[in-house]
């Protein structure tokens, strides 16, 4: 069965500062892995994702993550973040045997200090 | 753009109560699916759908139950509501059968006294 480990509860930063949010997946087969964001009293909504070909993906908003096979990680990155990037951010995993059903991991609350 | 609606953004209802919640998708998505989100679980699947009148059972169904008579309709039922259920609960669509991007609903925050 698939499962999702992000590694930080919470990431407090400064603005301007790098950022790196970690993710692990645990999976026997081929995965696709998500990053979605929810904003503070608002749904989820989709920051970027991995189904095939290259392993560095962009999203929105300046994001980027790179998926390791070999460590089973899919860590979220910005090179320098702002305060409207205050939010929490959820790595999720599905796998091709499991049709479109995702599996969440705990969630990262980053928190941009001016 | 998609758009997922859900019927109510904060509800309080009472032990026993019978409690439903209800998600309107308008881009024809073939699936669709209920999660409740709460601090340090992340978010746990409870049903989901693939088509009308068709259901799954989720990560966490025990309490729940859920009906779709029609392709943009998925509802969450709580039989009997109980505290353990406050939750926020929130509704994704997604179309075709392959993972892809999920849309989601701005969430029911539920309150069970």
């Amino acid at each position: 069965a698939q499962s999702v480990t992000q590694l930080d509860s919470q990431v407090p930063v400064f603005e301007e500062a790098p950022v790196e949010l970690r993710c692990n997946y645990s999976s026997s087969v081929s995965v696709y892995l998500f990053w979605y964001v929810q904003y503070p009293n608002q749904g989820l909504q989709l920051l970027l994702k991995y189904l095939s070909g290259s392993t560095l993906v962009k999203g929105i908003n300046g994001f980027e993550a790179e998926f390791n096979k070999s460590q089973t990680s899919f860590h979220l990155r910005k090179p320098s973040v702002h305060i409207s990037d205050t939010a929490e951010y959820f790595c999720a995993v599905s796998e091709g045997t499991s049709g479109s059903r995702l599996t969440f991991g705990e969630g990262t609350q980053l928190t941009v200090n001016p | 753009d998609v758009k997922v609606t859900q019927s109510s953004r904060y509800l309080v209802k009472r032990t026993g109560e019978k409690v439903f919640l209800e998600c309107v998708q308008d881009m024809d998505h073939e699936n669709m699916f209920w999660y409740r989100q709460d601090p340090g679980l992340g978010l746990r699947l409870i049903y989901f759908s693939y088509d009308v009148k068709m259901k799954e059972k989720g990560d966490i169904p025990e309490g729940y139950s859920v009906s779709r008579e029609k392709k943009e309709r998925f509802s969450l039922i709580l039989e009997s509501a109980s505290t353990n259920q406050t939750s926020m609960y929130l509704c994704a669509s997604l179309s075709g059968s392959l993972p892809d991007t999920q849309y989601f609903g701005p969430g029911t925050r539920l309150t069970v006294l």
